[in-house]
């Protein structure tokens, strides 16, 4: 298996405008989680699925920001619209079962809002 | 709120040398505890998974220590590297609420020197 894989892997915009993050989970994996990391806060949790539905939303930060898993191989995180504090690297993660097994991530996509 | 800190927030050791690097927690009500590596500009690799039920996990050089009553786990490196420099974080899930949401510690930044 490829991993968890994300695209892209830059992404530069400008404020205002709609940024979409996608990301593949690996094969067979039924929880996948959304990550931010910045250097003021670390690695943040936004939101997490199982089997395809959200469990946990608590820690996306505004109405701007929505993601959504259709299947269980794609997941879209999407922020609309996109302001220079979103600025950050986004991480997916995916994992097998309900909590004790390994969470893999992928390579994050760096987001830069001008 | 479960908070993760870890110590020191950098270290700089010579080749060879053995380190240990902590990491602590409030709430022992977590299911498991997990290490990874950070490399600059890359995606989070899993070293070590430890389940709350047990005490340590030995993956070639790293053994990691969990002490779940006391909410500390230690990652001891040997023999250390210079391909061992990367920031190392700790990360728990909880025990309830379902999931392998991950709460982050700040990481610690490790250079290993020839």
């Amino acid at each position: 298996d490829a991993g968890v894989i994300q695209s892209p892997r830059h992404e530069v915009t400008e404020m205002g405008q709609e940024v979409t993050l996608r990301c593949k989970p690996i094969s067979g994996h039924n929880s996948l989680f959304w990550y931010r990391q910045t250097m003021m806060r670390g690695l943040e949790l936004l939101i997490y699925f199982n089997n395809n539905v959200p469990i946990d939303d608590s820690g996306m930060p505004e109405d701007r920001f929505s993601a959504k898993m259709p299947n269980a191989s794609f997941s879209t995180l999407k922020i609309q619209p996109s302001e220079p504090r979103d600025s950050a690297v986004y991480f997916c993660a995916s994992s097998w079962g309900q909590g004790n097994t390994e969470a893999f991530f992928g390579q994050g996509t760096r987001l830069t809002v001008v | 709120k479960q908070e993760v800190t870890q110590i020191p927030a950098a270290l700089s050791v010579p080749e060879g040398e053995n380190l240990v690097l902590n990491c602590s927690f409030t709430d022992s009500a977590i299911y498991n505890l997990q290490w990874f590596r950070q490399d600059p500009g890359k995606g989070l690799t899993s070293l070590l998974l430890i389940q709350s039920s047990q005490r340590e996990q030995t993956s070639g050089r790293l053994n990691a220590s969990l002490d779940k009553s006391s909410g500390r786990s230690t990652l001891y490196i040997a023999a250390s590297q210079p391909g061992d420099s990367a920031t190392y974080l700790c990360a728990v899930s909880p025990l309830t609420g379902g999931g392998n949401k991950l709460t982050f510690g700040t990481g610690t930044q490790l250079k290993v020197e020839l």
